[in-house]
């Protein structure tokens, strides 16, 4: 089992709709969890961090589900500026904190 | 808002030759990674620095690479002898505690 998975997509998805990315991980003792957003051929950005109890900002919703190891990000009323690849990382125990990266979810916002 | 930077923009090179990639991490940060993303492929963490030591490194860094915090400011990745396979995007990234990493623009890296 891979250490992060992603759906690759791509989501083609018109203005305003909502859209669900989901990722599981397989290490049970991983501590901590982010969402990352990245452009075509450009650096990935930090968009959310993930906590225990399920955080909202703005648009964005991010969730934890321990017990299974799945993460979801829910982006609602979608915008053209959405599309992207969104990024699930998770970082296991250990002093180093090592980022591992999910392959990325593709997501396209159309007119 | 500070940023992570990082040169060449683009750099391009023979077989066989050295490269330096340089990154100035945030100003306040301690800890400082380097990460390499070949095209249409995910990000791969290559090291990570802390403490004017390596912390950790992946099975891609072999003797071929090696970090350097020269001064204050630069974190410095080198390759040795670059070879067709080493063309990616490096991404540079820093952070204040081992928690969420700001990354830099990148550096793609052609070789030839």
């Amino acid at each position: 089992r891979k250490e992060v998975e992603q759906d690759p997509g791509p989501f083609n998805v018109p203005e305003g709709a909502t859209v669900a990315f989901n990722c599981t991980y397989s290490n049970s003792a991983s501590q901590s969890f982010f969402w990352y957003r990245q452009d075509c051929r450009k650096e990935p950005k930090l968009l959310m961090s993930v906590y225990s109890s399920g955080n909202e900002d703005g648009r964005f919703t991010a969730q934890l589900n321990r017990a299974s190891q799945y993460i979801s990000l829910l982006i609602r009323d979608s915008k053209l500026s959405d599309s992207a690849t969104y990024l699930c990382v998770v970082v296991n125990a250990g002093n180093n904190r090592k980022l591992i990266w999910g392959l990325g979810t593709s997501l396209a916002v159309n007119p | 808002e500070p940023e992570v930077t990082q040169t060449p923009s683009h750099q391009v090179t023979q077989m066989g030759q050295e490269v330096i990639l340089r990154c100035v991490p945030i100003s306040n940060h301690l800890y400082f990674y380097w990460y390499r993303q070949i095209l249409g492929q995910k990000v791969e963490f290559l090291v990570s620095f802390y403490n004017n030591e390596i912390s950790e490194k992946s099975e891609i860094f072999d003797d071929q690479f090696s970090v350097e915090r020269p001064d204050g400011s630069n974190f410095t990745l080198k390759i040795r002898s670059t070879k067709l396979e080493d063309s990616a995007m490096y991404f540079c990234a820093s952070s204040s505690a081992p928690s969420e990493q700001y990354f830099g623009p990148g550096t793609r890296l052609t070789v030839t």
